[in-house]
Formats: structure tokens, sequence, C-alpha cells
């Protein structure tokens, strides 16, 4: 069982629509990590969290330490969000190496 | 805000030549520097750790020789993928974390670089 597990790994839906992606992770953390990768390949950094909830334009980050999971949510989709989304954990103990969930790739249709 | 420049974005090479790939920190000087491998759908991979002015750690089963880090100053870190081979080919990403000036400075704040797409023929 990978440390960090994200769902669902591949969401299609329609421009407009709420988007909801989730990240579980079994081990103690001090900070997790929301990433945000476009077809090109790079990387960008969408919210660093280590407790409550962090908003930045149509973009919603949630944790829940004792439940160990994280969401994002997207809120008025738009086609230019499509990309693969990844969530990252940096361990308590791990010499601030993070570790990464497997993306979930989400295409907004026009 | 903070950005971390790779170079070069995409490179093809012949087989046995070697390749080397640049991560600055533009606007900030970077105590740490993390070098990634992704192969195609799949996830990033750590491949190493580099600390300024110290040698790179390197994650279990990454060759040393191999991938070649040096991490001369608080604002580059250089990948060099030594003796390329076709299996080397993959996308590799640098992210650098920002040196602390202060307790409310973001310390822990990871920026990533664009990424680079080496090709090995």
């Amino acid at each position: 069982k990978n440390e960090v597990e994200q769902s669902p790994q591949n969401l299609t839906a329609q421009e407009g629509e709420f988007i909801t992606i989730n990240c579980s992770y079994s081990v103690g953390i001090s900070a997790l990590h929301w990433l945000q990768q476009h077809p090109g390949g790079g990387i960008v950094s969408l919210f660093m969290l280590s407790s409550g909830k962090k908003k930045h334009g149509r973009l919603i980050a949630t944790i829940n330490i004792q439940e160990k999971h994280s969401s994002l949510h997207i809120t008025a989709s738009h086609p230019r969000d499509s990309a693969v989304y990844i969530c990252a954990v940096l361990p308590f103990f791990g010499n601030e190496k993070l570790t990464f969930g497997t993306g979930t790739r989400l295409t907004i249709i026009p | 805000g903070a950005v971390v420049s790779q170079h070069p974005s995409w490179v093809i090479c012949k087989s046995g030549t070697s390749v080397k790939i640049e991560c600055r920190s533009l606007d900030f000087q970077a105590t740490t520097m993390f070098w990634y491998r992704q192969f195609p759908k799949q996830s990033l991979m750590l491949m190493a750790t580099s600390n300024e002015g110290s040698k790179a750690t390197y994650e279990q089963g990454v060759e040393k020789d191999k991938f070649l880090i040096n991490h001369a100053s608080l604002t580059l870190s250089t990948l060099t993928v030594t003796s390329a081979h076709p299996e080397d080919s993959s996308f590799y990403i640098c992210s650098a974390r920002k040196l602390a000036t202060s307790a409310s400075s973001g310390a822990n704040v990871l920026t990533f670089g664009a990424g680079s797409r080496l090709t090995v023929l």
C-alpha cells in the first residue's frame, strides 16, 4: 500500500462543475502539498497545508490531520484547469523528503 | 514569488554522451535542492537531495556516479547524466527550498522547476 493514495486516478468533467480530488496518507506529516502538473511537465505548487483550509482563487484545499486526509476543490472548473494534480506529504521523519501520490488526471470538457 | 529556472527544458543526445541540467533559484537563496525523475504517467521519484557546499545524498538505487550532482552556490544546482543511455530517457525535475532569514519567512516552501525532458537516442 502506498503511503499516499489519491482518488480518483482520472476525472473528466464538464466546464463549470465543482471538482473534488482526495488524498489520504498513512504517516504522520508536518505538511502536505498540492501540486499541479500541466501536459508540458512543469510543476506548480498550489498549496502547502499543515492544518485547516486554504483558498486561492477558485481553488480550495482542506486537510484533516486526525483523519490523515486532504481534499482539493476546484469551483467553476474551466478547461485550463485540465492537468495532473499531485498530493505530496512531508513526513515528520524523512529529512525533508516529499512522498508523492500517483496523481489525479483531470480533464475539463468545454 | 519564488521562481526556479531549469535549463534546458528538453535535450536530445546520443548514447554515451553526458548531459548537464541546471536548476537555478532566480530570486531567493536555496539551502536545499531536490532532483526528481518522472517516467510517463508515473509519479515523481526523488533521486537525490543536494545541499550547498556538501555532497548530495542519493536515494537507494540511484547511481551517484551516473547522476552527478553539484550544488556550488545557494542559487545553482546541476545534474549531469554521464554516459547517457536510452534507459536514462526521462523527465527530470528539480525543486528548491528557500533559505530561512526569519522565523516567518516560509523556509519550508518548495518551488519546482519546469522540468527537463531528456531523450537519449
